[in-house]
C-alpha cells in the first residue's frame, strides 16, 4: 500500500498569500496518478489537479501541481477568500487507492 | 446534469448489516468505474473499494480494514451501485460518499453528497 503523508498540517496564512502543500509517498506513484481535491466543511470533495499537474474541470490557474515520484506538490499562488479549507492529495496508480491525510489551509 | 445521491445510511448495532445505494444519472454508468469513499467525522478521506465498468469486467478491490465485511456491486440497467455492509464496527461510522473519481482525460470528478452511518450500540 502506497502511504501519502501531507506536510504542514495546518497553514496559517493571508488571503493573497502563497500557500505550498506537500504529498510524499511511501514509494513511486505510478505514471504520476496523483491528485489533488478540496474539501470544505459540509461539502463532498472537489477536485483539483489531475495526473500531478493537470487542472480540473473549471479549476481557476492559480492552482498548480507538480513532482512526480514521490514527491509531489500543490501551490495555490494567491489565496482567495474562498480557498481556505481542507485540501488532500490521492493517488489512484495502483490499489489500494489511499488519500493522504489532509492539510488544513486556515486564515492567519 | 450529472446526479450522484446516496440513500440507505442510518444509525445500526454493531455487528449488524446496512446496504447503501447510490443513484447515478447525466452520465453513461455502464462505463464507469465507480468508488465508495467514507470519512469518519472530524476526519479524513479514507477509499472504501472500487467495482470497474462491466464491460471492464465489473470486478471489485477493497480497502484492507474493509475487506470480507463489505461487498460492492451494481446494476447498469437502474444506474445504481451498492456497498453491502456487514458485520459492522464502531470505527465505520463514517459519512460515504459514492463518487466517479477521476474522469481523465476529461479532468473532472462526481460525487455525492454522502449518507451518514453510525455504528453504536
Amino acid at each position: 500500500e502506497i502511504v501519502l503523508t501531507q506536510s504542514p498540517g495546518t497553514l496559517s496564512l493571508s488571503p493573497g498569500e502563497r500557500a505550498t502543500l506537500s504529498c510524499r509517498a511511501s514509494q513511486s506513484v505510478s505514471s504520476s496518478y496523483l491528485a489533488w481535491f478540496q474539501q470544505k466543511p459540509g461539502q463532498a470533495p472537489r477536485l483539483l489537479i489531475f495526473g500531478a499537474s493537470s487542472r480540473a474541470t473549471g479549476i481557476p490557474d492559480r492552482f498548480s501541481g507538480s513532482g512526480s515520484g514521490t514527491d509531489f506538490t500543490l501551490t495555490i499562488s494567491r489565496l482567495e477568500p474562498e480557498d481556505f479549507a481542507v485540501y488532500y492529495c490521492q493517488q489512484y496508480g495502483s490499489s489500494p487507492l489511499t488519500f493522504g491525510g489532509g492539510t488544513k489551509v486556515e486564515i492567519k | 446534469e450529472v446526479q450522484v445521491v446516496e440513500s440507505g445510511g442510518g444509525l445500526v448495532k454493531p455487528g449488524g448489516s446496512l446496504r447503501l445505494s447510490c443513484a447515478a444519472s447525466g452520465f453513461t454508468f455502464s462505463n464507469a468505474w465507480m468508488h465508495w469513499v467514507r470519512q469518519a467525522p472530524g476526519k479524513g478521506l479514507e477509499w472504501v473499494g472500487r467495482i470497474k465498468s462491466t464491460t471492464d469486467g465489473g470486478t471489485t478491490e477493497y480497502a484492507a480494514p474493509v475487506k470480507g465485511r463489505f461487498t460492492i456491486s451494481r446494476d447498469d440497467s437502474k444506474n445504481t451501485l451498492y456497498l453491502q455492509m456487514n458485520s459492522l464496527r464502531t470505527d465505520d461510522t463514517a459519512v460515504y460518499y459514492c463518487t466517479r473519481l477521476v474522469i481523465v482525460p476529461a479532468g473532472t470528478s462526481y460525487w455525492g453528497q454522502g449518507t451518514l452511518v453510525t455504528v453504536s450500540a
